[in-house]
């Protein structure tokens, strides 16, 4: 069984740019969440998906979007890149239906710099 | 502001104390999970509690959840080097048909020999 992998681990983009990360979920999970960690802060939820579509998102912008693949795998793209936008993007992948809670494991995330 | 709230931010000891991090919300979670992130690296989960008053032990590591659901701690016995790292809670809110997790700003803790 394999875990939650994300690519790429590190990446440089520029004040405008847009970027996209990716996300292979683990084995046998059909759900995937994003979170963006600031230096020093806890992850904070940007949007889940499920059988391919959008069914839950925090409060990023809409020049934060997202995909979901057959094989559950999953892109964040992310356009006109700010600074702020600097951080670990983390993706968590989870089984939906397993209870009153879906148990999320993480990738290593990826760490986007901004300048 | 932080739905959840940790306390300490940062944690300095020395090897062999004992400690209590605290994470508490004015909200009411269906659940709570503890995690623990090394550097460059993703959150991994250490125990999740659902039940009000709930005490679960793992190893040194100690995990309670408030009566009401609003509140956890978590306290480790003889710390250990090997137990510096940022530690998380994290909430789940069931919200419009999802569970959504919350995190709270970590306690960054160091164990020092």
């Amino acid at each position: 069984e394999t875990g939650v992998t994300q690519s790429p681990t590190h990446l440089i983009k520029t004040r405008g740019q847009q970027v996209t990360l990716r996300c292979s979920s683990q084995s046998g999970h059909n759900t995937v969440s994003w979170y963006q960690q600031a230096l020093g802060q806890g992850p904070q939820f940007i949007f889940q998906y499920y059988r391919e579509e959008e069914n839950g998102r925090g409060n990023f912008p809409p020049r934060f979007s997202g995909l979901q693949f057959p094989n559950y795998s999953s892109e964040l793209n992310v356009n006109a890149l700010e600074l702020d936008d600097s951080a670990l993007y983390l993706c968590a992948s989870s089984q939906a239906g397993g209870g009153s809670y879906n148990e999320q494991f993480f990738g290593p995330g990826t760490r986007l710099t901004v300048l | 502001t932080q739905l959840l709230e940790q306390s300490p931010q940062f944690l300095s000891i020395q090897e062999g104390e004992n400690l209590t991090v605290y994470c508490n919300s004015s909200s009411v979670f269906s659940s709570l999970q503890w995690y623990r992130q090394e550097p460059g690296e993703g959150p991994v989960l250490l125990v999740t509690v659902v039940t009000g008053g709930e005490v679960k032990k793992l190893k040194r590591l100690t995990f309670q959840f408030g009566d009401a659901r609003k509140d956890s701690s978590l306290h480790i016995t003889a710390a250990q080097p090997g137990d510096t790292g940022l530690y998380l809670c994290a909430g789940f809110l069931e919200a419009g048909g999802y569970n959504k997790l919350i995190f709270g700003a970590g306690t960054r803790l160091a164990v020092h020999p």
